[in-house]
């Protein structure tokens, strides 16, 4: 079964770049048919979509972060990843991958990786 | 894309049914009879329970069940059981977009 996994720095200072990898296994990015998507969860707040990206490097980005997020794919490695520039305390917050899958305008988020709790702070 | 509109709580006891809904508008919930629900315990990730409005991953309990009408999807929790306590989320696809609902916490007394 797919299962992902999320990895990068704890601690991030303000102003600087946010940058976090997705690792996926029991399954192939670059096999298609699904998105790979970022999901964060401020402290105690509900969930906030940022973004997809399709194994072919098709993205689409939540238009509230738009200008400040990339995702990128590395299909021979089977990860995709995050990067979040400029950011600031309201950035502070976990930040889950998840498996995005999207059928007949519908979507829906499966399997999702443990989190990883990123601190903005000097 | 506001967020969806879900109760902050609802309760229930042991054994009884509730009912969480998510109000959303025409250009999500009302568009699309496509929500999904996810159900997170403290310190865990968000679990699927149900997508495409009314469908069940494989895995979960038919307790769990999803409807909609006009803009409004809910979830049904029948025969509550202490491990259902946990937050739920709605979402919604939205165009492109995605949105979630702001979460409701599920005490079972």
């Amino acid at each position: 079964q797919v299962q992902l996994q999320e990895s990068g720095p704890g601690l991030v200072k303000p102003s600087q770049t946010l940058s976090l990898t997705c690792t996926v296994s029991g399954g192939s990015i670059s096999s298609g048919g699904y998105y790979w998507s970022w999901i964060r969860q401020h402290p105690g707040k509900g969930l906030e979509w940022i973004g997809y990206i399709y194994y072919s490097g098709s993205t689409y980005y939540n238009p509230s972060l738009k200008s400040r997020v990339t995702i990128s794919v590395d299909t021979s490695k089977n990860q995709f990843s995050l990067k979040l520039s400029s950011v600031t305390a309201a950035d502070t917050a976990v930040y889950y991958c998840a498996r995005d899958i999207r059928y007949s305008s519908s979507t829906w988020f499966d399997p999702w990786g443990q989190g990883t709790l990123v601190t903005v702070s000097s | 894309q506001s967020a969806l509109t879900q109760p902050a709580s609802v309760s229930g006891s042991p054994g009884q049914s509730i009912t969480i809904s998510c109000t959303g508008t025409s250009s999500d919930v009302g568009s699309y009879n496509l929500v999904s629900w996810y159900q997170q315990h403290p310190g865990k990730a968000p679990k699927l329970m149900i997508y495409e409005g009314s469908k069940r991953p494989s895995g979960v309990s038919n307790r769990f069940s999803g409807s909609k009408s006009g803009n409004t999807a809910s979830l049904t929790i029948s025969g509550l059981q202490a491990e259902d306590e946990a937050d739920y989320y709605c979402c919604s696809y939205a165009g492109s977009d995605v949105v979630f609902g702001g979460g409701t916490k599920l005490t079972v007394l």
